[in-house]
């Protein structure tokens, strides 16, 4: 059984930019969740995608968008990076938003 | 509001100490609860859960209680051990179904 793969480990982009998250569910999972993690700071719900459709979203702003693929694996797409954007990015996946298991994350640095 | 807090950022034990660390919520809705060790570079591990049906539950080491009275959980850890050292987290569903609400967490280190 596989567990939740993200790729890229880490990124550097240049704020304005826009980045492409990518999360690979763990096997049997079809539920998928974004957080992000400020230095120092707790996880931070950004949305959830259940069955292909967002399911739930935090208090961040439309810039912030993903998907999820038939497949149940999920992108996170930010636009119009900003400094504040700097942080790492958490893929959690379920079987029915039950047992969230988390990803080792990508760390986003935005210069 | 609907956070989940921890009373203390740091705790520092021994070697084979038992090790307690705390966590304040205040929805009251809420109605499931985990904890999660996150060690540096990775993200967070679970490591046990509970409902709000229960006020204890016991797994490998690890020991959890809530009092919803107080809205209070707590983590016990058993014989800790250098691997312990980590960041902890509680984390809240708040009564929803589709998001969990983390605390900043208890930075636990273990001296050999």
């Amino acid at each position: 059984e596989t567990g939740v793969t993200q790729s890229p480990t880490h990124l550097i982009k240049t704020r304005g930019q826009q980045v492409t998250l990518r999360c690979s569910s763990q096997s049997g999972h079809n539920t998928v969740s974004w957080y992000q993690q400020a230095l120092g700071q707790g996880p931070q719900f950004i949305f959830q995608y259940y069955r292909e459709e967002e399911n739930g979203r935090g208090n961040f702003p439309p810039r912030f968008s993903g998907l999820q693929f038939p497949n149940y694996s999920s992108e996170l797409n930010v636009n119009a990076l900003e400094l504040d954007d700097s942080a790492l990015y958490l893929c959690a996946s379920s079987k029915d938003r039950r047992g969230y298991t988390f990803g080792s994350g990508t760390r986003l640095t935005v210069v | 509001g609907e956070n989940v807090g921890l009373h203390l950022p740091t705790l520092s034990v021994q070697e084979g100490d038992n090790s307690i660390i705390n966590c304040a919520y205040s929805n009251s809705a809420s109605d499931y609860f985990i904890w999660y060790k996150q060690e540096s570079g990775k993200g967070p591990q679970f490591i046990i859960d509970i409902r709000s049906n229960m006020d204890k539950r016991q797994g490998q080491r690890v020991t959890v209680l809530l009092n919803k009275t107080v809205k209070h959980l707590s983590l016990q850890i058993a014989a800790t051990q250098p691997g312990d050292s980590a960041v902890y987290f509680c984390a809240d569903s708040g009564g929803s179904n589709y998001k969990l609400t983390f605390g900043k967490g208890t930075l636990l280190t273990v001296n050999p």
